[in-house]
């Protein structure tokens, strides 16, 4: 089974501020990697497939990057909507896998 | 979109629930579909996908030969079957649909998930 494995697990960051979270698979899973946004209580939201496709209506200053088994997801000017856990998961095989989530705060 | 799931609730150890996603907004008969759950305070875990017609299901390891996936594309719903649940399967139960997108198929469309709680 691939893994997934996210890091940092929990990031502290102001409006305005540049974050990157990095995603690494356990295998070469090419670019199938997706990446969700949770808020509290809500159902994910999907941002990017593919590892670098934005997916339509996500705002630009979303990106995603990587191949192989190193990924990331950079938002480039943080909102104060942006707050939230984002999750990475492989759609290379299953069983499918996500990783464990990286907790984005403000500071 | 619109993805709504039902039957929830609470269960003992060993009992049965099945869970239901009604669907809408998309041909349903056309994409694979996905369970997805969350444990309270907790990461995300696949649960299984079955294909558009049916006829492929695949299961994580933690639920397979517990959980069956299926689906009635003339009703436009999926089921999740939950038999010899166990507290650990305590968790909120999300139906997802698998878009298509240049061979990769990520969760594109999500319900607002349904609590299962097994506890004596």
């Amino acid at each position: 089974d691939i893994q997934m494995t996210q890091s940092p697990s929990s990031l502290s960051a102001s409006v305005g501020d540049r974050v990157t979270i990095t995603c690494r698979a356990s295998q070469s899973i090419s670019t199938y990697v997706n990446w969700y946004q949770q808020k509290p209580g809500k159902a994910p939201n999907f941002l990017i497939y593919g590892a670098s496709s934005l997916q339509s209506g996500v705002p630009s200053r979303f990106s995603g990057s990587g191949s192989g088994t190193d990924f990331t997801l950079t938002i480039s000017s943080l909102q104060p909507e942006d707050f939230a856990v984002y999750y990475c998961q492989q759609s290379y095989t299953t069983p499918y896998s996500f990783g464990q989530g990286t907790k984005l705060e403000i500071k | 979109v619109q993805l709504v799931e039902s039957g929830g609730g609470l269960v003992k150890p060993g009992g049965s629930l099945r869970l239901s996603c009604a669907a809408s907004g998309f041909i349903f008969s056309s994409y694979g579909m996905d369970w997805v759950r969350q444990a309270p305070g907790k990461g995300l875990e696949w649960v299984a996908v079955i294909s558009y017609a049916g006829t492929n299901e695949y299961y994580a390891d933690s639920v397979k030969g517990r959980f069956t996936i299926s689906r009635d594309n003339a009703k436009n719903t999926l089921y999740l079957q939950m038999n010899s649940l166990r507290a650990e399967d305590t968790a909120v139960y999300y139906c997802a649909s698998s878009g298509n997108y240049g061979g990769n198929n990520p969760f594109d469309h999500w319900g607002q998930g349904t609590l299962v709680t097994v506890s004596s």
